[in-house]
């Protein structure tokens, strides 16, 4: 069965770094685009980033733009995100989404905390 | 940017009674490619999202038929027929025809 599988989250201090993986399994990893999208405690779901199957092309929200970085190893069928600069305002459970037409799965989350 | 509104973002309801929950967005979400990118997602507490209808109207494996969206352009609805336990959570839509972006959220519960 599909299983996307969310690491590297934890407590960081603001303008620390972070670097989250998704471990992709049952299904083929690169022929599916994937997302990254996240929920701060209590509050709603926003998009953070996508990336297309081969890698080629990649979007991210404004609130992210310049400090995050999408990137996927499809030889290991892994998605990766970059999380430079953070910031307190980005506290949240990060999601980790396969979707492409009929097609669509997340992760459980992995929560990350910005916090002095 | 794209923004999604919802209504109502609370939505009380009776079990085996119907429900409806709107989203509007501010520009229309047909694509160059014809297609209109506009899907609902769920979620109960504790859990992550599961989506539910895409392209507008297209039901998601495994999701009851009483769940049934429709709508063009702007203005979008998701209907369901009877209301179970099971249904409670929030609502979520979100367009992909503009970027990606989710409205506000509905949350449903029992009267």
């Amino acid at each position: 069965q599909v299983q996307l599988v969310e690491s590297g989250g934890g407590v960081v201090q603001p303008g620390g770094s972070l670097r989250l993986s998704c471990a992709a399994s049952g299904f083929t990893f690169s022929n599916h685009g994937m997302y990254w999208v996240r929920q701060a405690p209590g509050k709603g779901l926003e998009w953070v980033s996508h990336i297309q199957n081969d890698g080629s092309n990649k979007y991210y929200a404004d609130s992210v733009k310049g400090r995050f970085t999408i990137s996927r190893d499809n030889s290991k069928n892994t998605l990766y995100l970059q999380m430079n600069s953070l910031k307190p305002e980005d506290t949240a459970v990060y999601y980790c989404r396969a979707a492409d037409g009929p097609f669509d799965n997340w992760g459980q989350g992995t929560l990350v905390t910005v916090s002095s | 940017d794209v923004v999604m509104t919802q209504s109502p973002l609370s939505l009380p309801v009776t079990l085996g009674q119907p429900a409806s929950i709107s989203c509007r967005s501010s520009q229309s979400l047909v694509h160059s490619d014809g297609n209109t990118y506009l899907s609902w997602f769920h979620q109960r507490p504790g859990q992550s999202p599961r989506r539910l209808i895409y392209r507008v109207s297209n039901r998601d494996s495994g999701v009851p038929d009483r769940f049934s969206g429709s709508g063009s352009g702007t203005d979008f609805t998701l209907k369901i027929s009877r209301v179970e336990a099971e249904d409670v959570g929030i609502y979520y839509c979100m367009q992909g025809t503009h970027s990606w972006t989710f409205g506000q959220g509905t949350k449903v519960e029992i009267k």
